[in-house]
This record gives C-alpha cells, structure tokens and sequence, in this order.
C-alpha cells in the first residue's frame, strides 16, 4: 500500500513549456486534491476532485488543469509554464462518508517544480 | 470563502517547555479543523484534528481546543522534545468538497 505517489519529483522547465504532474492512489479514495506549496506560506488548493470525471476550482486555479478520468489519478496540468508557478506541488486524497462528512487528507511526498 | 489565520509565525522553546499555536477561521459553518506536521523537505503529515461537536481533544502530548464561538482553535504540545521541531499548519473545512483553506505556518523550533 503505498498511498499517494507523485511523478515526477523534481522538474526545471523553461518558460512557456508544459508538463504534466501525476498523481495515483492507491487507497480508493473518492476525492483528490492539488495544493501549491510557496516558500514560507501554508499550502493553497488548485483543483479539486470528488470523483472520476469531476473537476472543480480551488483558490489558485489560473494556468492549471486538470483531468480524473481514473478514479485512483489525477493529473495537473501546466500548459505554457511561468516563473510564477515554480513551487512544490502536493497532492492529496480523502475518502470522505459524504458531502460535508470531512475525513483526514493524505498527503504525496510533493513534486518541486523551478521554471526558468 | 473561508480564511484561516496563524500565529505565531515562529516560535522558539526549550525542550520539556509546552508550546501554544493558536489559529481563527471566519466561516461559521466549517465544522472540521486538523493540524499538520511538515518537517523541512517532507510532506504535511495529520497529528490530530477536532470536530465541531467536540471542545477538546488530546492524543499523548498533543491536544487541540476549540471556541466556535469565538471561531478560534488552539494546539498545544506539551513536554516539547527536539523532534516536535517542524513547521506546523492547521485549516479548516466546512464545505461539500470537503476542501481545506489552511493557515499560513509556525515553525517550532525546539531547543535542546
């Protein structure tokens, strides 16, 4: 059981390339989430999912995608890269009983990612 | 939407002292507030959390507090050790995505 796993781990990209980060589960959690990770600050929500084939907005959603088309990934995309979206990028997961009904998230171990 | 703030920002103790993190939301029907451990490098990793129908609640030398009136919630570790030394985060949730907003950090640092 390895939980949430993230690939890559590390990433330099130059400006206006596009990547895709991964993110897989293993716990048959129903819902997903990206966070952005600044140095210094608290983690702050991209995207979110409650289940295959859902997206929703977080706080900081402009310049990412995203795409749950299997239940167990979810995938964060960066079109055309800015310097202002290097940063670690985490991935988590919970299995909640219901709307509202909030359980423990889980958290991968982050993808650092520097543009150039 | 919801806005969680953290204080302090830093805070320095020596080993055996207790350390208080204390935190404010302002939406009144988050009902879900865990707090995460991050040690440099790591990921943020659940120490303890406390729901809305509950006061208190301790786990060892770890305990949490909560005002919903006052819409503030506290973490206090007691019998601070080298190891408690991390960045700390708490955040609340009280919505049907279940989405935290979190505070913005304190870094313990435990002296030996």
């Amino acid at each position: 059981n390895a939980g949430v796993t993230q690939t890559p781990k590390f990433r330099v990209l130059k400006t206006g390339q596009s990547m895709t980060l991964l993110c897989a589960q293993d716990m048959n959690h129903e819902y997903m989430y990206w966070y952005r990770q600044d140095p210094g600050m608290g983690l702050r929500l991209i995207h979110y999912s409650v289940g295959e084939g859902t997206t929703a907005k977080g706080e900081v959603p402009d310049g990412y995608n995203v795409s749950r088309l299997k239940k167990q990934n979810f995938l964060l995309g960066l079109e055309s890269a800015a310097p202002s979206q290097t940063s670690v990028y985490f991935c988590a997961s919970s299995y909640p009983t219901g709307p509202f009904s909030n359980q423990p998230q889980h958290f991968g171990d982050g993808t650092r990612l520097s543009i150039l | 939407g919801e806005n969680v703030e953290q204080h302090p920002s830093t805070l320095s103790v020596q080993e055996g002292d207790s350390a208080v993190i204390k935190c404010t939301y302002s939406d009144s029907a988050s009902n879900y507030f865990p707090w995460y451990k991050q040690e440099l490098g790591k990921r943020p990793q659940l120490i303890i959390d406390i729901r809305s129908n509950v006061g208190e609640k301790k786990d060892q030398r770890i305990a949490v507090t909560l005002n919903k009136t006052a819409k503030h919630f506290s973490l206090h570790i007691t019998e601070t050790q080298p190891e408690d030394s991390a960045v700390y985060f708490c955040a609340a949730s009280g919505n049907a995505g279940n989405m935290l907003t979190f505070g913005g950090g304190t870094r313990l640092m435990v002296k030996p």
